[in-house]
């Protein structure tokens, strides 16, 4: 069972360009998550979404950040305009829709795009 | 809103010994989860352990357990006969419980080294 999937790994974007970040979750997981890194911090949650819904994006910056989950195809993590400020690293996780039991809320993470802004 | 916080940033152990991480947090939830999760410099994230917090029994993953203290909203995570391979940043993390999935909440994370 292949996992959590990332792409690309590491991004580098000038000033004023747009990133895309894609995750793919694992197979038969129907919940994604997107989660910022920057350096010397913790994971800071931006938004959750399922298929072709976002559920909770009280992280997500207010402007120029933008998520979808399309009912096909991965997750897209979308910054517009990047700044200098947005370098760091963008981890997705997803989980199963229909949870089994308590192991089943675990959250599995792919590896990050490391984004770089010059 | 709730929040995560690991007062120790650095630690340094010697390999074989035990060494204990802290956390602590503030919810007024009285269902949820807590979670130990580990970082080696891949930055792959890592799961190490689990916590429901309706469990009064502390969860134990090998060389891997915790000390939970509810009502101290205390949840720390102890290392017995430590490895060169544990050295990593380790996050400590909360989750909400119920309605079905939901956001991790993080502290700020633990740099642990073990030298040889």
């Amino acid at each position: 069972n292949a996992g959590v999937m990332q792409n690309p790994r590491h991004l580098v974007r000038r000033r004023g360009q747009e990133a895309r970040l894609r995750c793919s979750p694992m197979k038969g997981h129907s919940h994604v998550y997107w989660y910022r890194q920057l350096p010397e911090e913790g994971l800071k949650f931006m938004v959750y979404l399922q298929k072709e819904n976002i559920i909770d994006e009280s992280g997500m910056p207010k402007e120029r950040f933008s998520a979808e989950f399309p009912k096909e195809g991965p997750s897209i993590l979308r910054i517009q305009q990047v700044v200098r400020g947005d370098s760091a690293a963008y981890f997705c996780a997803s989980s199963p829709l229909f949870p089994k039991d308590s192991a089943s809320y675990e959250q599995y993470f792919g590896p990050g795009t490391r984004l770089t802004v010059t | 809103a709730q929040t995560v916080t690991q007062s120790q940033p650095e630690m340094s152990v010697q390999e074989a010994e035990t060494v204990t991480l802290s956390c602590t947090y503030d919810t007024s939830e009285s269902n949820y989860y807590l979670f130990w999760y580990k970082q080696p410099p891949s930055r792959q994230m890592i799961l190490v352990i689990r916590q429901e917090a309706y469990k009064q029994q502390n969860a134990t993953e090998n060389r891997f357990s915790v000390n939970f203290q509810k009502a101290a909203k205390s949840f720390s995570l102890k290392i017995s006969d430590s490895q060169l391979g544990d050295t990593a940043m380790y996050f400590c993390a909360f989750m909400k419980w119920g309605g079905g999935a939901q956001k991790l909440v993080f502290g700020q994370g633990t740099r642990l080294t073990i030298n040889p």
